[in-house]
């Protein structure tokens, strides 16, 4: 069964620079959302988007943005890198529109920042 | 605001049943999941319950809610190796957000 998609996998910036992490649902999911888990920690809600529109919004901070295409792909831009900002950023897409709550996640995009 | 909760590790042997449990404290949330996740991989949905139900039964695995107390319990039944993992459990609350808990590593010993 196809599964949700992130890329890259791994990803290396430096301090002040600007990333960005594309994530492709489970077809047939019109939502998305996106999680941050830093090292030792458990997951934490960023940003969602629902049929295109923004959804709910977490923890995400300001230099952080996210959008969902027309296509209900989904890119989350982060810029000023900070190195705090290393951690594993989840994606995970559901269909919420049939009524179906189940969140299934990416593999994860691995941050580092230096 | 919501909080989850877990003990942080759990040692079973291989064969033995395994109880992970969880307490949460928003009232409001309506879906209760429990995630697995292997070392340097993603997180891997087990199963949920609705917060209307009080258990749920998938092959090894059985989910127990005790609404009024906001506990929420795994049990897998003859663990295996191949489980040894961070289990977190989450609350889904009426945004659709998922709250996590901090996880809880199950090592199972052969």
């Amino acid at each position: 069964a196809a599964g949700v998609i992130q890329s890259p996998r791994h990803l290396i910036k430096e301090k002040r620079e600007t990333a960005t992490l594309k994530c492709y649902p489970i077809p047939r999911h019109d939502t998305v959302y996106w999680y941050q888990q830093g090292p030792g920690q458990d997951p934490q809600f960023l940003i969602s988007f629902y049929e295109k529109m923004q959804s709910d919004k977490g923890s995400i901070p300001d230099r952080f943005s996210a959008q969902q295409f027309s296509d209900y792909h989904s890119e989350l831009n982060m810029s000023s890198l900070e190195l705090g900002d290393s951690a594993l950023y989840f994606c995970a897409s559901s269909p919420r529109g049939q009524g179906d709550y189940e969140q299934y996640f990416g593999p994860g995009t691995r941050l580092t920042v230096t | 605001g919501e909080d989850v909760e877990q003990s942080l590790f759990l040692s079973v042997r291989e064969g033995d049943s395994s109880v992970i449990n969880c307490t949460y404290t928003d009232s409001s949330s309506t879906y209760l999941y429990w995630y697995k996740q292997e070392p340097g991989a993603g997180l891997q949905l087990l199963t949920y319950i609705f917060s209307n139900m009080d258990m749920k039964q998938d092959q090894r695995l059985t989910v127990l809610l005790n609404k009024k107390d906001k506990h929420l319990s795994l049990r897998i039944a003859d663990t295996q190796t191949g489980d040894s993992a961070i289990y977190f459990c989450a609350e889904m609350d009426a945004g659709n957000m998922l709250t996590f808990g901090g996880g809880t590593r199950l090592m199972v010993k052969p």
